[in-house]
Formats: C-alpha cells, sequence, structure tokens
C-alpha cells in the first residue's frame, strides 16, 4: 500500500495570518485529492477537494492548488484562526478505488 | 448529509476478549466502507476495504483472523478485533463512500480501544 506511518511535521502561525500546507502524492495515476482536517481524539472532517482536471480550486478561506508535474498538492488557509489548529491530511485516490493519506501537518495557530 | 456514526466511541477491555465496532452510513447508501487504524501522532493507515456483501479486501500486514469484517448492509460494517491484546490498542476509524458519486469519504468519529 502506499499509506506513510511517519511522525507528523509541525507549523505553527500566528492568528491572522495565511497558513500553507504542503502534500506530496504518490501515484502518478490518481484523479482526486481531498484535503481534511482532524481535531485530537475525533475522525477526519472533509475540507475540500480537487480533481486532477484542475490547477485550482477555492473554497471558504482555503484555496487549494495540485500541480501534478511534481505530484504537490498545498491547502493553503486564510486569515488562521485559533480554530483551524488541528491536524491537516491530503488524500490521493483513483475514482472508484480506496484513499491513500499523506502523512499529515500540526497546525498550531498562536493567538 | 453525509453522516457517518461509530459505535462504541471508546472501549477498555482485558486481553484476549473480542471487540466489535460498528460504522453506520446515516443518510446515504455506502456499498464500500473502509476501516483505519490510526496510532499517536501519526496519519491513517488503511486496514481493510469492505464491499457489501462480500468479503472484505485486506491491506498487506492486518491479519483477516483478527481483523474480522462484515458488510451485511448497505449501511452497516462491523470490525471485530479478536483476541485483542495491548498492541492492538489504537483509534479505529471507519469511512463510507455514497455509492451514487462513487468518490468523496465521509469519516465516522472513530473508536478509541484501550486493551489492558
Amino acid at each position: 500500500g502506499e499509506n506513510v506511518g511517519l511522525h507528523l511535521p509541525t507549523l505553527s502561525v500566528q492568528e491572522g495570518d495565511n497558513s500553507i500546507i504542503n502534500c506530496a502524492y504518490s501515484n502518478s495515476a490518481s484523479d482526486y485529492f481531498i484535503w481534511y482536517k482532524q481535531e485530537s481524539g475525533k475522525g477526519p472532517q472533509f475540507i475540500i477537494d480537487i480533481r486532477s482536471n484542475m490547477d485550482k480550486r477555492q473554497g471558504q478561506r482555503v484555496t487549494v492548488l495540485l500541480n501534478k508535474t511534481v505530484k504537490h498538492l498545498s491547502l493553503q488557509i486564510a486569515a488562521t484562526q485559533p480554530g483551524d489548529s488541528a491536524v491537516y491530511f491530503c488524500a490521493e485516490n483513483i475514482i472508484g478505488n480506496q484513499f491513500y493519506f499523506g502523512t499529515g501537518t500540526s497546525l498550531t495557530v498562536i493567538p | 448529509g453525509a453522516v457517518v456514526s461509530q459505535h462504541p466511541s471508546r472501549v477498555i477491555c482485558k486481553s484476549g476478549t473480542s471487540v466489535k465496532i460498528e460504522c453506520r452510513s446515516l443518510d446515504f447508501q455506502a456499498t464500500t466502507m473502509f476501516w483505519y487504524r490510526q496510532f499517536p501522532k501519526q496519519s491513517l493507515m488503511l486496514m481493510a476495504t469492505s464491499n457489501e456483501g462480500s468479503k472484505a479486501t485486506y491491506e498487506q500486514g492486518v491479519e483477516k483472523d483478527k481483523f474480522l469484517i462484515n458488510h451485511a448492509s448497505l449501511t452497516l460494517s462491523t470490525l471485530t478485533v479478536t483476541s485483542a491484546h495491548p498492541e492492538d490498542s489504537s483509534f479505529y476509524i471507519c469511512s463510507a463512500r455514497d455509492w451514487q458519486t462513487q468518490e468523496t469519504q465521509y469519516f465516522g468519529p472513530g473508536t478509541r480501544l484501550l486493551v489492558l
């Protein structure tokens, strides 16, 4: 499989600043990607998705960028708030099949 | 919409006993459900893919006789940890894929298992 079980990298940002969380995915055939947010002791929560025929998608305060050439995905959070503190995972998928998760990044927002 | 529940949310058991965890899709039908395990400060590790009405597909290294999966209906999958040992203590999370869209997975809140 393509699961990764490494310890989480961390990112600390000041409240109000923008956050950028990066993810390198492994399968060039993946055609659908999701960013999830996971708070301590809870299941992952869907944030935003993007298909491989797009390179950018915007939601409320969040933007996902996809660079298929280098197999890189990023999540940008505008005006980061304390409630954004969580672990963020990217997940890659070939539509119809299972998802595989990246290592995850622990985001801490400093008030 | 797209709510997935798990029961129980937390369980403590003695070593050697079996524990059953339920995963339900509450407002959609899921032909496919997935079971993950997550250790502290680590990513989600896919254990198995559960298809309604057929045998589960296990990831490499996951013992199918230890982690029994049943997906008897379009809204319910169960994971039974048989003869649990302390090393099985973990956070178990299920997800379900809406059969109509076949894209996004929705996750349950997770089950914390502690084996003494």
